[in-house]
């Protein structure tokens, strides 16, 4: 099994659509969590980090269910510009932990 | 400037060939990292290194050697480089292990293709 399973998509919305991934992970002691975005022949940048109460940025939300070991993103009111590879971030299983990072989740957003 | 920079950025070597691709940082962070991403595999760690002279293996370290004399370079070099080893490379820095705010900064990547 996958340290960290994410759905690859592609997952085509419309612009202005609320759109939703999500990630399990199978380490349950992983004590930090990131959702990365990657633009097509491009580094991974830091979208944000999660928090386990969940947290806000603008349009983007995470949420963190450690009981399940899955985190979520969820995009609201989707632009064309948010068109991307979206990663999921987990710290690893080894002695000094390390990320790991899921194979990601590709969102088009369309006129 | 500051930041992490990588080069190449484009490589094409011969299999059998060795290959260094270079990785600097100028925040003076502890931790560097270099990892593949292939398509299906998402991002491997290779090797990483917690500070000057000390590294150690990740998940994929076969065919890789790497060093870290001075707290801002992390050279990758591929000692006889096969055709498998084609992949985007990426060296990333945090200043620690984890950075719970930040988690790890990435280079604009090296592509290296072995033919």
């Amino acid at each position: 099994r996958k340290e960290v399973e994410q759905d690859p998509g592609p997952f085509n919305v419309p612009e202005g659509a609320t759109v939703a991934f999500n990630c399990t992970y199978s380490n349950s002691a992983s004590q930090s969590f990131f959702w990365y975005r990657q633009d097509c022949r491009k580094e991974p940048k830091l979208l944000m980090s999660v928090y386990s109460s969940g947290n806000e940025d603008g349009r983007f939300t995470a949420q963190l269910n450690r009981a399940s070991q899955y985190i979520s993103l969820l995009i609201r009111d989707s632009k064309l510009s948010d068109s991307a590879t979206y990663l999921c971030v987990v710290t690893d299983t080894g002695t000094a932990s390390k990320l790991t990072f899921g194979t990601g989740t590709r969102l088009q957003v369309t006129l | 400037d500051a930041g992490i920079t990588q080069s190449p950025r484009y490589k094409i070597t011969e299999t059998g060939r060795q290959v260094t691709l270079m990785c600097h940082q100028t925040w003076s962070h502890s931790y560097m990292f270099w990892y593949r991403q292939d398509l299906g595999h998402g991002l491997r760690l290779i090797y990483y290194s917690a500070a000057a002279d000390i590294t150690d293996k990740g998940e994929v370290p076969d065919g890789y050697v790497v060093s870290r004399s001075k707290t801002e370079n992390f050279p990758l070099t591929l000692e006889s480089a096969t055709r498998s080893q084609t992949s985007v490379y990426f060296c990333a820095s945090s200043e620690s292990i984890v950075d719970r705010a930040v988690g790890y900064t990435f280079g604009s990547g090296t592509r290296l293709t072995v033919v």
